[in-house]
């Protein structure tokens, strides 16, 4: 069936890096673009980044931009997030989510990666 | 970039219709028909239960439905029951920077 496992998540102190991943199943990863959707402990969801089917465009919201970097791997059907000088605001459950559409149409998600920024 | 405006709660009794309100503008849910709504239940991934603003995926019931009237899209839940309590949030295509946006989300309460 078709899956999306989120990993790479953990604790770390503020200012440092780390990479997520999502690894897709059960459909044809090249054929959708890709989201990754974060959500606050208790907030409401917020769109971080998205990349096309075959990784040639890649959108950023301004929270991240510049901080977080976005790319894919279609022959091994994954996708990652670099997030760079990171902040303890940035404390999260991040998702991954596909999407058939070149407009906006997450349609399934992940079950979500947990990303805690403290010292 | 501001969130799409939903009211914070809505609440009814079991067996009545609701409906969920989501306001944008111009450059997001007025200016194209893709909005969709998320179900949300706690400590679980959003579910998707309608897209391009009046669709329904396959499996979920014919009691969600979406609607549009200039820059506020709708969702109603009809002959609501106790598995609809949840959050749910709205998301729309937006036309600047940036490229999809998501509802400050409400919270159904079954009475």
């Amino acid at each position: 069936q078709v899956q999306l496992l989120e990993s790479g998540g953990g604790v770390v102190q503020p200012g440092t890096s780390l990479r997520l991943s999502c690894a897709a199943s059960g459909f044809t990863f090249s054929n959708f673009g890709m989201h990754w959707v974060r959500q606050a402990p208790g907030k409401g969801l917020e769109w971080l980044s998205t990349i096309w089917y075959d990784g040639s465009k890649k959108f950023y919201a301004d929270s991240v931009k510049g901080r977080f970097s976005v790319s894919r791997d279609n022959s091994e059907n994954t996708m990652s997030l670099e997030m760079n000088s990171l902040r303890p605001d940035d404390t999260a459950m991040y998702y991954c989510a596909r999407d058939p559409s070149l407009e906006w149409l997450p349609d399934v998600w992940g079950q979500g990666i947990l990303v805690t920024v403290s010292s | 970039q501001s969130a799409l405006t939903q009211p914070a709660s809505v609440s009814g009794s079991p067996g009545q219709s609701i409906t969920i309100s989501c306001t944008g503008t111009r450059s997001d849910v007025g200016g194209f028909n893709f909005v969709s709504w998320y179900q949300q239940h706690p400590g679980k991934a959003p579910k998707l239960m309608i897209f391009d603003v009046t669709y329904r995926p396959s499996g979920i019931s014919s009691r969600f439905s979406g609607s549009k009237s200039g820059n506020t899209a709708s969702l109603t839940i009809a002959g609501l029951q106790a598995e609809d309590e949840a959050d749910y949030y709205c998301s729309s295509y937006r036309n600047s920077s940036s490229l999809g946006v998501f509802g400050t989300g409400t919270t159904v309460t079954v009475l």
